[in-house]
């Protein structure tokens, strides 16, 4: 069974500061993404990871995909306020083809 | 309208009700999902129709009925449900269902806060 953990599940950082976030899975996958959810709102797609070795970037987001780790981080760049949100990292191949999502990681940037 | 949308936005209901959230996209998507985020669990996958057959069903209980009539709507039936089945229903849909590659990146609606009573 496919399980996706994501760390840490609550981060409250400062502006202009640097962080990552982690995410693991347990069996092999041949694709991972990453979501952004603002409160209230729905999930937007950021990035999405096909190959060993990917990296995307986006603005102060960088996301990076070792499937022989089984590992994908997300790293924030010089934090701004609007970057504050629920990410949610989500790994293909769950029963029948499915993504198995993360429970998130809510990001809280701070003045 | 674009995107993936969802009425209604707000539901509240007694257990006795029978309801209906109604989701449509306008991607030209082949597949549809329906989820379910409670505030203690991960996002649960729900049901998936791909070309308007369901192909999966993770153990869904019965008072949740789902209905596909075409490839751009997707109805979740509700029916006697319980306060805990109170959470914010999700649906998405994506260019196919179950292939490896960007091809099924999936593209969620706004959800439906759903408030059983």
């Amino acid at each position: 069974e496919l399980k996706v953990e994501q760390n840490p599940l609550f981060l409250s950082m400062q502006e202009g500061k640097n962080y990552t976030i982690y995410c693991n899975y347990s069996t092999t996958s041949d694709r991972l993404y990453w979501y952004r959810q603002d409160p209230g709102k729905s999930l937007e797609s950021l990035f999405v990871l096909l190959s060993n070795g990917a990296v995307k970037q986006e603005g102060r987001l960088m996301a990076s995909l070792d499937t022989k780790a089984r590992l994908s981080t997300l790293h924030i760049t010089a934090a701004v306020h609007d970057l504050s949100a629920t990410y949610f990292c989500a790994v293909g191949g769950g029963s029948q083809g499915n993504l198995i999502f993360g429970k998130g990681t809510k990001l809280s940037v701070k003045p | 309208e674009t995107g993936v949308t969802q009425t209604p936005r707000h539901l509240v209901m007694g257990m006795t009700n029978k309801k209906s959230l109604k989701c449509e996209q306008h991607l030209g998507h082949n597949a549809m999902y329906w989820y379910k985020q409670s505030a203690k669990k991960p996002l649960e996958l729900m049901f998936v129709y791909s070309l308007e057959e369901r192909v999966e069903n993770n153990s869904v209980p019965s008072r949740f009925s789902p209905e596909c009539p075409n490839s751009s709507h997707l109805f979740l039936h509700l029916h006697t449900l319980q306060p805990e089945d109170s959470a914010l229903y999700l649906c998405a849909s994506s260019q196919e269902w179950g292939l490896a590659g960007g091809q099924d990146t999936q593209y969620f609606g706004p959800g439906t806060r759903l408030t059983v009573l």
